[in-house]
C-alpha cells in the first residue's frame, strides 16, 4: 500500500514563495503528481515527477527524491488565487492506482 | 473541448433507493476511476477500469458497483445507498495525468 503525508495547513503572504512538502512510503512507485483543488471544485493537474530532480512550470516547480520518498511543490510570486488545497498523489507500479495524500490547505493573505 | 462529465451534480436521496451516477469522457482514454472525497480523509479510490470490460476494486469499494461496457462511459452504481455514502464523488480519466469530472455531491438521508 501507500502512505502519503503532507502538512494540513499553511499560510503565506501575497508575492512570497511557499514550499509544500510531501513524504511517502510505498510498496511500488511509478510517479508522483501534484494537483490543485479550489473549494467545491475538481482537482486540476499541476505537475508530474517520475525521475529525481526538479520540474519547473512557470510559477510552480516540483521536486522529487525517490531514495528519500520525498517531494515538494514550490509556488513563487504567490497570488490570492493560489489559495487552495494542494494534493500530492503517488501512482503504483502497475499504473492502476493513484493514492492521494489528504491535501495541504494553503491560505494566501494580502 | 476535452472533458469529463458527471451527472447528476447534486443528489439527495433516501436510504435503500438505488441510484446511478453517470460519467463520460471524450478523450478516448482507456483508464477511468471513481473517487470519493470526505473531510479529513482526502480522495479515496472506489473502483477503477483499465479498459472496456476490465474493472477492479480500489481502496473503498464496499457498497458500490461499476461497469465499463464502452470506453467513454463508467457509471457508478449504489444498489442500496446508506448515510455513510454521503460524500463528494469524482470521476476521472487518464492517459498520463488524471482529468477529473466536476463532482457529484450526494446526500443519503
Amino acid at each position: 500500500g501507500q502512505n502519503i503525508d503532507q502538512p494540513t495547513e499553511m499560510t503565506a503572504t501575497e508575492g512570497a514563495i511557499v514550499q509544500i512538502n510531501c513524504t511517502y512510503q510505498t510498496s511500488g512507485f511509478n510517479g508522483l503528481f501534484w494537483y490543485q483543488q479550489h473549494a467545491g471544485e475538481a482537482p486540476t493537474f499541476l505537475s508530474y515527477n517520475v525521475l529525481d530532480g526538479l520540474e519547473e512550470k512557470g510559477r510552480f516547480s516540483s521536486f522529487l527524491s525517490r531514495s528519500k520518498g520525498y517531494s515538494y511543490l514550490l509556488l513563487k510570486e504567490l497570488q490570492m488565487k493560489d489559495s487552495a488545497s494542494y494534493l500530492c498523489a503517488v501512482r503504483d507500479e502497475g499504473y492502476s492506482t493513484l493514492t492521494f495524500g489528504k491535501g495541504t490547505m494553503l491560505l494566501v493573505s494580502p | 473541448e476535452a472533458q469529463v462529465t458527471q451527472n447528476p451534480r447534486y443528489l439527495i436521496t433516501v436510504t435503500g433507493k438505488k441510484l446511478t451516477v453517470t460519467c463520460s469522457q471524450n478523450m478516448n482514454h482507456e483508464y477511468m476511476s471513481w473517487y470519493r472525497q470526505d473531510p479529513g480523509l482526502g480522495l479515496r479510490q472506489i473502483y477503477y477500469s483499465m479498459n472496456v470490460e476490465v474493472t477492479d476494486k480500489g481502496d473503498v469499494p464496499e457498497g458500490y458497483k461499476v461497469s465499463r461496457k464502452e470506453k467513454r462511459n463508467f457509471p457508478l452504481i449504489l444498489e442500496s445507498p446508506s448515510p455513510n455514502q454521503t460524500s463528494l464523488y469524482f470521476c476521472a480519466s487518464s492517459l498520463y495525468e488524471q482529468y477529473f469530472g466536476p463532482g457529484t455531491r450526494l446526500t443519503v438521508t
